[in-house]
């Protein structure tokens, strides 16, 4: 499997507070990504990153921000947190959505109290 | 208009059974789709991508019909280890992102 990992696997904060959370690659992939996954939605686009320092916001991108220093770190911060930001977010790797598809990392259960 | 949409079931079939799970797409000129599982409380992961001309990967068949913007997965002789939500997945024209329906959902009865 493509090395992808996502930190923390769990984590549970206090409603105002600022969240970060951390996927790392190990494939050199070009593309990164952060989806939200929630019944009844499906997986949605919060923001992207297409290479180092650059990124772009996807279709639920408010309330959330993210940065590319390293081609193998994408973070994704919640400025602060709200109840309605309590999901599973989950990072995906690709090096052309084109032709092969994502790898995800395993995924991290938020729960904004 | 949502990008991709598919029933999202649940559908329950005895093993051995033959199922069937389509979705439709919006974008007439996407060029790349894919069928995504995914496990009770794990990340999707792929199972095939759908070629144009249809293909197939042991018990399972992908096709595409351009012509009425649906994607199809066949899945035959189905086992208990099916069970689990398919996610379609499209990729439209110029888009450097996937786009995921919500997912159909199977259980395989013993």
């Amino acid at each position: 499997d493509a090395g992808i990992t996502q930190s923390p696997r769990h984590k549970v904060t206090e409603t105002g507070t600022p969240v970060t959370l951390r996927c790392h690659q190990t494939e050199n992939h070009r593309y990164m990504y952060w989806y939200r996954q929630d019944p009844g939605h499906g997986l949605r686009l919060i923001h992207y990153s297409y290479g180092v320092k650059d990124t772009d916001k996807g279709e639920v991108s408010d309330g959330y921000s993210v940065s590319r220093s390293k081609t193998e770190d994408f973070l994704l911060t919640l400025e602060s947190a709200t109840s309605s930001q309590t999901s599973v977010y989950f990072c995906a790797i690709s090096e052309s959505t084109r032709h092969y598809g994502y790898t995800f990392g395993s995924g991290t259960r938020l729960t904004v109290v | 208009r949502k990008e991709v949409e598919q029933d999202p079931g649940p559908f329950n079939v005895p093993e051995g059974a033959t199922v069937a799970f389509n979705c439709t797409y919006s974008n007439s000129a996407s060029q790349s789709f894919f069928w995504y599982r995914q496990d009770c409380r794990k990340e999707p992961k792929l199972l095939m991508s759908v070629y144009s001309s249809g293909n197939e990967d042991g018990r399972f068949t992908a096709q595409l019909n351009r012509a009425s913007q649906y994607i199809s997965l066949l899945i035959r002789d189905s086992k208990l280890s099916d069970s689990a939500t398919y996610l379609c997945v499209v990729n439209p024209p110029g888009a450097n992102n996937l786009f995921f329906g919500t997912g159909t959902r199977l259980t395989v009865i013993p």
